[in-house]
Formats: structure tokens, sequence, C-alpha cells
């Protein structure tokens, strides 16, 4: 079955940096593009970034731009948010999440989801 | 602000329908496909929708989607106890090149 694994939040002070990592399973994962998205405590859903299939392309919110790099290792079924320069405005719960359709991008396999605090 | 405007909240009562409406814009709803997510609370989101109104496999037909020029609706028929959740409208923006969202709907069932 479809697994996804989110990892490496925790606390870190405003200016650090982290790495997310998902771990993917039960599927090809090489077939699929692969998405992050965050949801701030008690706030609604936020898209922060994803990559295509072949990591070709990449795409990110505005806010993260040039301080957040996504990536992805096929041969560890694994993608990864690279988070520099973080801001408190960036805590929040990060989903790694599989992009399922061709049409447009849409995330039909979540993780649980790794918590980001950010706070002096 | 969400790009997406979505109700804050919607309530009927069990078995009763509602609808929840997405409104955007020709550079996002208006020339793309619209998704729709169910999120329970302390889960992550399910897909409900994708292609405007197409259902993954096991998401009962209770649940459809529709969309006309920049707008989408959500729909939701025999409302149960088990459908009280947050549910998100989103689409890929054209002008941003970025994936939007609107700011969910709470439904509760009365």
């Amino acid at each position: 079955q479809v697994q996804l694994v989110e990892s490496g939040g925790g606390v870190v002070q405003p200016g650090k940096s982290l790495r997310l990592s998902c771990a993917a399973s039960g599927f090809i994962f090489n077939n699929y593009g692969m998405g992050w998205v965050r949801q701030a405590p008690g706030k609604g859903l936020e898209w922060v970034a994803l990559i295509w299939y072949d990591g070709s392309k990449k795409y990110y919110v505005d806010s993260v731009k040039g301080r957040f790099t996504i990536s992805r290792d096929d041969s560890k079924k694994t993608v990864y948010l690279q988070m520099n320069s973080l801001r408190a405005e960036d805590t929040a719960l990060y989903y790694c999440a599989r992009d399922y359709c061709s049409s447009t991008t849409c995330y039909d396999y979540w993780g649980p989801g790794t918590l980001v605090t950010v706070s002096s | 602000q969400s790009v997406l405007t979505q109700p804050p909240s919607v309530s009927a009562a069990p078995r009763q329908k509602v609808t929840i409406s997405c409104s955007g814009s020709s550079s996002n709803i208006g020339n793309n496909y619209v998704v729709w997510y169910q999120q329970l609370p302390g889960t992550a989101p399910k897909l409900l929708i994708y292609d405007n109104n197409q259902r993954p496999s096991g998401i009962p037909d209770r649940f459809s989607g529709s969309k006309s020029g920049t707008s989408a609706t959500l729909g939701i028929t025999g409302l149960q106890t088990g459908d009280e959740a947050d549910y998100y409208c989103g689409t890929w923006d054209s002008s941003l090149s970025a994936v939007v969202f609107g700011g969910g709907t709470k439904v509760t069932v009365l």
C-alpha cells in the first residue's frame, strides 16, 4: 500500500535551517510528482512546493522562494525540503503528498506530517 | 487572504444536502481543473474530487463536484455526522505558477 512518512521536523531558531524528508513506499516513485503542503496551527492548508516526476521542474509559493528547495532522490524513494532562513511564520505541520493527476496538481496520498516550530 | 474564496462554514441537518462554493478567477479556476479535499479533525487531508467532478475510488457518490466559469461547487448529499470536517478547494494558478487553496469551509451537521 502507498505510504508516505515525513521526518526532520523540530524546534529551530529564526534564521536557521532544517531539512525535511519524505520516504515513499508502495508505488513506483519516479512515476509521480511530489509536493509539500503546510498547515499552521489552527489555520488552513498552504501549498509550499512541488517537483515533477523527473525532477525537471520545481515550483514554490512566493513566500518561500529563495529560501526553500525541493529535491528528490529516486534511488532512495525520498523527497526533501531544504528550508533555510526560517521565520516564525514558517511554523506549521508540513505534509508530503503524491501528485496523482496529469491534468492539474492533485494529491491523492498524504503523510501524517512533521511539525516545524520556528522560535527563539 | 486566500486566492480562492470559500465560505467559512456551512451547516445542515443529517440526511440533508450542503453545497460549498469556491470562487476564483480566470488565472486559476477559469482555466484549470479544480480539486476538493476533506480534512477530518486531527488528520491529513483526503482527496475527494479531482478534475472538477471526478471521484477517486472509494469516495461515495454522495460527494459531487462541478465548475462553471471561475467558480466551483462541492455538494454533499445525505449528510452524515462523519462528514463533519474542513473542506478545501484547490487548483493551479497560471499567473502565479503555483497551487492555490481556498481558506477552507467547516461543515457542521446539526
